[in-house]
């Protein structure tokens, strides 16, 4: 199957700092991928679509100015966590597909936010 | 709004049995559903799949059911293994790419 990393898997920052997540499809081109927050021993929660030359849509109740979602390539997304506060501590995944017919989605391996 | 949720929020089986996770959906226009298995700190990795023209589908050790009469789906899993330990999620997609919608999650511990 096709595959996508996610970079990096854990990170910890100070509380007002910003940190980049990348998720890159490393096999196939996707023009949309999907951004989810998990929190402990809850389901994931999809924040965003992120689509490739263009604005990402965000979900009811996510701030755009606060999670910004840049989709530069047809392989790479990436997800800023914008002068994170503790309460942005999560964990972070995302999720491509190869577009078209093909409806199966496939997931990173997460990324482990700390923030403190 | 229509939301995708599960049943059991805990499941423990005994090593060698057969497991069983339930799934109710809400969107019946969601016309894809997933099976995902999700280890700690990991991401979700894809177990099986079915489409909404099939009632069954089965893989190995593993078969998803889906009765869309009353929007339920079944994950069955075959001898359960100790390997099997981890959270299970339903996912469904409504005609929207690759976006899905997951449920709240079953934990599955097998006990050796």
């Amino acid at each position: 199957g096709a595959v996508v990393s996610q970079h990096p898997s854990r990170v910890i920052c100070k509380s007002g700092t910003s940190v980049k997540i990348e998720c890159r499809s490393l096999d196939f081109q996707a023009t949309t991928m999907f951004w989810y927050r998990q929190f402990p021993k809850k389901s994931l929660m999809l924040m965003a679509t992120s689509n490739e030359g263009s604005k990402a849509t965000y979900e009811q109740g996510v701030e755009k100015d606060k999670f910004l979602i840049n989709h530069a390539s047809l392989t790479l997304s990436t997800l800023t966590v914008t002068s994170a506060h503790p309460e942005d501590s999560s964990f972070y995944i995302c999720s491509a597909g190869l577009g078209g017919e093909n409806t199966e989605a496939f997931f990173g391996q997460g990324t482990r936010l700390t923030v403190v | 709004g229509e939301s995708v949720g599960l049943h059991l929020p805990t499941l423990s089986v005994q090593e060698g049995d057969n497991s069983i996770i339930n799934c109710a959906y809400s969107n019946s226009a969601s016309d894809y559903f997933i099976w995902y298995k999700q280890e700690s700190g990991k991401g979700p990795q894809f177990i099986i799949d079915i489409r909404s023209n099939m009632d069954k589908r089965q893989g190995q050790r593993v078969t998803v059911l889906l009765n869309k009469t009353v929007k339920h789906l079944s994950l069955q899993i075959a001898a359960t293994q100790p390997g099997d330990s981890a959270v299970y999620f339903c996912a469904e997609n409504a005609n929207a790419g690759n976006m899905l919608t997951f449920g709240g999650g079953t934990r599955l511990m097998v006990k050796p």
